[in-house]
């Protein structure tokens, strides 16, 4: 699996959009980009994924570049409760799902 | 609702015992992982199983063993627990392909 890099801290102001960026230049054609949340003390919460489309649900959107090097996940409208670390991941949907250090976002009121 | 259950939230276990930390999921998946995550170091993938009797080594396979005898349960072996291995515990689990992994709630196991 592709491996990724990501900003290991961020912070958003309370009700900003939040834009986590993910370069995983790596990438095979093959291979989705999932985005997952740590909050504190609680196991990871999955959030979006995608292949080559940008992707939206009620949580996120996923913004995929058109070479799928990099994406960017988008939190529309950030509250206190989405500080968390972000965890962007590369993964052909097989067995081994492998989890970086992620990014720690902080909003901030 | 999906729901992955880990045996315990909290362990103390003295360096040497043999430690069985247990994870069952209700969803019927194919896949289950075991992570640990320590500060600084993000979740590492210990061992995952991909079906009944079959197990692949993680990262970070040295010390622990795996056992999945049943779809449901995915069962995670400290033969001889050391100090080292104080850690938080996750277990996960996905359907097969494409689709995301549900997280139990964690085990912090302290080895003393």
């Amino acid at each position: 699996d592709a491996k990724t890099t990501q900003p290991p801290s961020m912070d958003c102001a309370e009700g900003r959009a939040a834009n986590l960026p993910c370069n995983h230049s790596t990438i095979s054609g093959n291979e989705y980009v999932y985005w997952y949340r740590q909050i504190h003390s609680q196991g990871p919460q999955y959030i979006i994924h995608g292949l080559k489309n940008n992707e939206t649900n009620e949580m996120a959107s996923l913004i995929i570049t058109e070479d799928r090097k990099s994406s960017t996940l988008i939190l529309p409208h950030a509250t206190l409760r989405d500080t968390a670390v972000y965890y962007c991941i590369v993964n052909k949907g097989n067995e081994k799902l492998t989890f970086g250090t992620g990014t720690r976002l902080t909003i901030i009121p | 609702d999906v729901k992955v259950t880990q045996s315990s939230r909290y362990l103390v276990k003295r360096t040497g015992e043999k430690v069985f930390l247990e994870c069952v999921q209700d969803m019927d998946h194919e896949n289950m992982f075991w992570y640990r995550q320590d500060p600084g170091l993000g979740l590492r993938l210990i061992y995952f199983s991909y079906d009944v009797k079959m197990k692949e080594k993680g990262d970070i396979p040295e010390g622990y063993s795996v056992s999945r005898e049943k779809k449901e349960r995915f069962s995670l072996i400290l033969e001889s627990a050391s100090t080292n291995q104080t850690s938080m515990y996750l277990c996960a689990s996905s359907e097969n392909v494409n689709t995301e992994a549900f997280f139990g709630q964690g085990t912090r196991l302290t080895v003393v």
